[in-house]
């Protein structure tokens, strides 16, 4: 597709109950990044991918997250027995491959807004 | 630990004057900069970059100036439009062995007609 594509836009869940979250970069990205934007906070790292492996994933706050991308492709983050503070914007980002410039930038989604009731 | 921090969480221009959208860092390692514009539901997007090597990048109505020995830098948009209202995002990022950018918190600006 043309960006990055997130799904659900929306998902209000119960506490305790496990969600996933699903990313589809732009094709041809190699590289896939999971943040989250809490009320009134940046945006946090979570986990970069290249390719299918995840050389870092300093950023996951718990074991009850975990994030896989198959196929170079798509990526799903999971949460398992969700908590209150679990509920965030997560956004996913996709880019050529390693490094920065000013010709290789992050590419966001719109987000998946999480509410854990 | 804030290593990106964006001090000011809202900005109010008028229409036509210059916006100044400041940042600080902390990591020596970071030598490459970025700035990114967020609307509301939808994902942040690219602005305008610098690297380190670098004091000042002009793109348009967009100016990044670096300042290494302060590690600060900012944003002037002239002249600011009602469309410039958004939420803008500083990051860094240390471009050898570490292929993640480190946001700050975001200032909200507003252009007042």
């Amino acid at each position: 597709g043309a960006g990055v594509s997130q799904s659900p836009s929306n998902k209000v869940t119960e506490k305790g109950k496990d969600v996933e979250l699903r990313c589809d970069p732009i094709s041809g990205h190699t590289a896939l990044y999971w943040y989250r934007q809490s009320l009134g906070q940046g945006l946090e790292f979570l986990i970069y991918f290249q390719g299918n492996s995840a050389p870092d994933k300093s950023g996951l706050p718990s074991d009850r997250f975990s994030a896989e991308r198959t196929g170079g492709s798509v990526s799903t983050l999971t949460i398992q027995r969700t908590q209150q503070e679990d509920s965030a914007v997560y956004l996913c980002a996709s880019s050529y491959g390693q490094g920065f410039s000013g010709a290789n930038v992050l590419t966001f989604g719109a987000g998946s807004r999480l509410t854990v009731l | 630990d804030q290593q990106v921090k964006q001090n000011s969480p809202s900005l109010s221009v008028q229409e036509g004057r210059i916006s100044i959208l400041n940042c600080d860092y902390t990591n020596s390692m970071f030598d490459y900069f970025l700035w990114y514009k967020k609307y509301p539901a939808e994902g942040p997007t690219f602005l305008i970059s610098i690297s380190s090597i670098k004091d000042k990048n002009e793109d348009g109505r967009f100016t990044v100036f670096l300042n290494k020995s302060a590690k600060h830098l900012s944003l002037h948009i002239v002249p600011s439009q009602p469309g410039d209202s958004a939420v803008y995002f500083c990051a860094a990022a240390a471009t050898f062995g570490n292929e993640k950018l480190t946001f700050g918190t975001g200032t909200r600006l507003t252009i007042i007609p």
